[in-house]
């Protein structure tokens, strides 16, 4: 069954630099996602990325955080200058059409100290 | 703003009991609602979707209703096992919007 695959599964950074965190999504689909979880709280929409660009973005996501589509198969999420706390566990998502199921990658956890 | 709530934060039952977890949110005016099953340190798996026109949608043992009037939906797991045990999340989409605003889940232990 295809499945949204997300590298590294954990990834440990000092405070100040930069992170990618990559996805692979389900190869027919055509809308992305990236949310993140702190630990012990909700899940958060981060941004959504359609027809190469951004179609929604949350607060959270501010100029610290960028996404790109770089080839036909990946989708990355880069952090420029990572903080405390930006640690938390970021999944992205994916689904064929708009407000369709979204699938869901097993997560990359982010450890920032 | 649309907040979601999952009453009750922490279940645990005895193996072969039927169970009803809980999922309200404030704004009725949503496209979808989804639930999910989430592992200890692991990604969200999709349960079952229902959209705003449909008032429940069924998958093996799980039945999911959604009251979108009231603003509740309801996952109810029949005959449950302890390999039910994990975290249920309820997510809805807003009208207008694709980003699942999630609540904060339900706890589901099911002990042998």
């Amino acid at each position: 069954e295809p499945e949204v695959t997300q590298t590294p599964s954990h990834q440990v950074t000092q405070m100040g630099q930069e992170v990618i965190l990559r996805c692979v999504p389900i190869s027919n689909h055509l809308y992305f996602y990236w949310y993140r979880q702190i630990l012990g709280q909700k899940v958060e929409f981060l941004v959504s990325f359609y027809n190469n660009e951004i179609s929604e973005k949350s607060e959270i996501f501010d100029d610290q955080f960028s996404v790109e589509r770089p080839d036909g198969s990946n989708f990355t999420l880069k952090i420029r200058s990572t903080k405390l706390e930006d640690s938390a566990m970021y999944f992205c998502a994916s689904c064929v059409e708009r407000e369709n199921i979204q699938y869901f990658g097993a997560g990359t956890r982010l450890s920032v100290l | 703003k649309q907040e979601v709530t999952q009453i009750p934060a922490a279940l645990s039952v005895p193996e072969g009991e039927n169970l009803v977890l809980n999922c309200s949110f404030t704004d009725s005016a949503i496209y979808n609602l989804q639930w999910f099953r989430q592992d200890p340190g692991k990604g969200l798996t999709s349960l079952l979707l229902i959209q705003s026109s449909q008032r429940e949608q069924t998958s093996g043992r799980l039945n999911a209703s959604l009251d979108k009037s009231s603003g509740r939906s309801t996952l109810y797991i029949a005959a449950s096992q302890p390999g039910d045990s994990a975290t249920y999340l309820c997510a809805v989409i807003q009208g207008g919007s694709e980003k699942l605003v999630f609540g904060k889940g339900t706890k589901l232990t099911v002990n042998p």
